[in-house]
């Protein structure tokens, strides 16, 4: 049961042009959501968050919007560069009662940003 | 500033042979701890987290076991790996705090070929 989805598992955009990456999850649990970037061989790399009581957040060239009702969350990446390039994880967020959170992943989309 | 490292880089083993891996967390006390694995084509799977020493929880049933031994180590280990094994080993801490913490911070990971 896989409970983050994300239906693309690649996107190709132009470089000075928007990249839009999408994710939908269904457990009504989760409270707060994530973006991690990935290069190959390496951890990913926390990227942008929202939480569950806000529709959008935005920091720098990347904002996240997130529509509860659709359990529907996107990160828009304006304007794109190359070095943008690599894999998008979308991850929602549920704590643990004795401490600590359980992130869940969706399966990747691979962004490539072209000149 | 907080670091965390992880080891071997890769390593390929034979089935049947035993596992340990290492996660050390620079610069914090307490964190939480936690094991992902990444299967190929496949997002991060939480396989254990700890939020003490000796204190450790599985997320989903396995081959694998994972241990606690001082504040800031967190070691997974196998006695008898199995080719469904092989993937991508990623550890991930997040602050020890009150309030709800959501965003997990990544080591390099270990890549992990079970021929």
């Amino acid at each position: 049961d896989q409970q983050v989805k994300q239906n693309s598992p690649s996107l190709s955009v132009q470089e000075g042009r928007i990249s839009i990456l999408n994710c939908d999850y269904t457990n009504s649990m989760f409270d707060y959501f994530l973006w991690y970037k990935k290069y190959p061989a390496e951890g990913p790399t926390f990227l942008i968050s929202i939480s569950s009581i806000k529709d959008k957040n935005e920091d720098g060239r990347f904002t996240v919007f997130l529509n509860k009702s659709a359990k529907h969350l996107s990160l828009h990446i304006v304007p794109s560069q190359p070095g943008d390039s690599a894999v998008y994880f979308c991850a929602a967020s549920r704590q643990f009662t004795g401490g600590g959170n359980k992130l869940t992943f969706g399966t990747g989309t691979q962004l490539k940003v072209e000149l | 500033s907080q670091t965390i490292h992880q080891w071997p880089a890769t390593l390929v083993q034979p089935v049947g042979s035993p596992l340990s891996l290492e996660c050390t967390v620079e610069g914090t006390s307490n964190p939480n701890l936690y094991w992902y694995r990444q299967a190929a084509g496949r997002g991060l799977q939480l396989l254990f987290y700890s939020v003490g020493i000796g204190q450790i929880s599985s997320e989903v049933p396995q081959n694998l076991s994972a241990s606690r031994p001082q504040d800031r180590q967190f070691i997974l280990s196998s006695k008898k790996l199995l080719l469904s094994d092989s993937g991508f080993y990623l550890c991930a801490w997040t602050p020890d705090r009150e309030a709800a913490y959501n965003e997990q911070f990544f080591g390099p990971g270990t890549r992990l070929t079970v021929l």
